[in-house]
């Protein structure tokens, strides 16, 4: 069926540690992957996407792996800081079709 | 330039009034697009819209739900006779096309008592 779901539910990183938020996807058919981030009484801000020919695409302090044959994708957050806490969230979209969004992990980075 | 704006922010309503949120979009953007978040979940698709016409509507949860965008710019998402299992937060995006970027509005938090 369609759907996107997460691992973890609360993910708890040293500031400056690195992150790494997880994503597991069942429907095969995507064209593309998105990760957004949502901060309290905000709506969802874009982070990165990936096309599902690519396995690897990297932002500023940020990278996405895609891997198609466990249908799963991380997100990656180096020397991650305060302001990084968050819901973290993995969709999924179809050229001309709408996004589906996963369960979201929230993020909380310790002093 | 600015960005999604909706109201209001919260709206608190007596189960069975009628709502009506609005959403400004990004001056310029093509599509809209209205989600429902539940507490604790992610954006569920309602309906979008490309320009004026209303394209896909499979994900408004039953007829009380209706949305509108009758000069392709200011969207308003209507639901009458509001349900407890209406509270949520209903959120707006738009972006230049479909394809493109969706940029979100901050949403607006109905409670339905």
């Amino acid at each position: 069926g369609e759907s996107v779901g997460l691992h973890l539910p609360t993910l708890s990183v040293q500031e400056g540690d690195n992150s790494i938020i997880n994503c597991a996807y069942s429907n095969s058919a995507s064209d593309y992957f998105i990760w957004y981030k949502q901060e309290s009484g905000k709506g969802p801000q874009f982070i990165i996407d990936i096309r599902s020919n690519m396995d690897k695409r990297q932002g500023q302090r940020v990278t996405v792996l895609l891997n198609k044959t466990v249908k799963h994708l991380s997100l990656q957050i180096a020397a991650t800081q305060p302001g990084d806490s968050a819901v973290y969230f993995c969709a999924r979209g179809n050229r001309d079709d709408k996004i589906i969004f996963g369960k979201g992990t929230r993020l909380h980075i310790l002093p | 330039g600015a960005g999604v704006s909706q109201s209001p922010r919260y709206k608190v309503a007596k189960r069975g009034q009628d709502v009506a949120l609005r959403c400004d979009p990004i001056s310029g953007h093509v599509s809209l697009f209205w989600y429902q978040q539940a507490l604790g979940q992610g954006p569920e698709f309602l309906t979008y819209f490309q320009n004026e016409a209303q394209l896909d509507k499979s994900g408004l949860p039953s007829d009380r739900f209706f949305a509108e965008r009758p000069e392709g710019s200011v969207s308003t998402l209507k639901i009458q006779r509001t349900q407890q299992e209406d509270s949520a937060v209903y959120l707006c995006a738009s972006s230049l096309d479909l394809n493109n970027e969706q940029f979100f509005g901050p949403g607006t938090r109905l409670t339905v008592l």
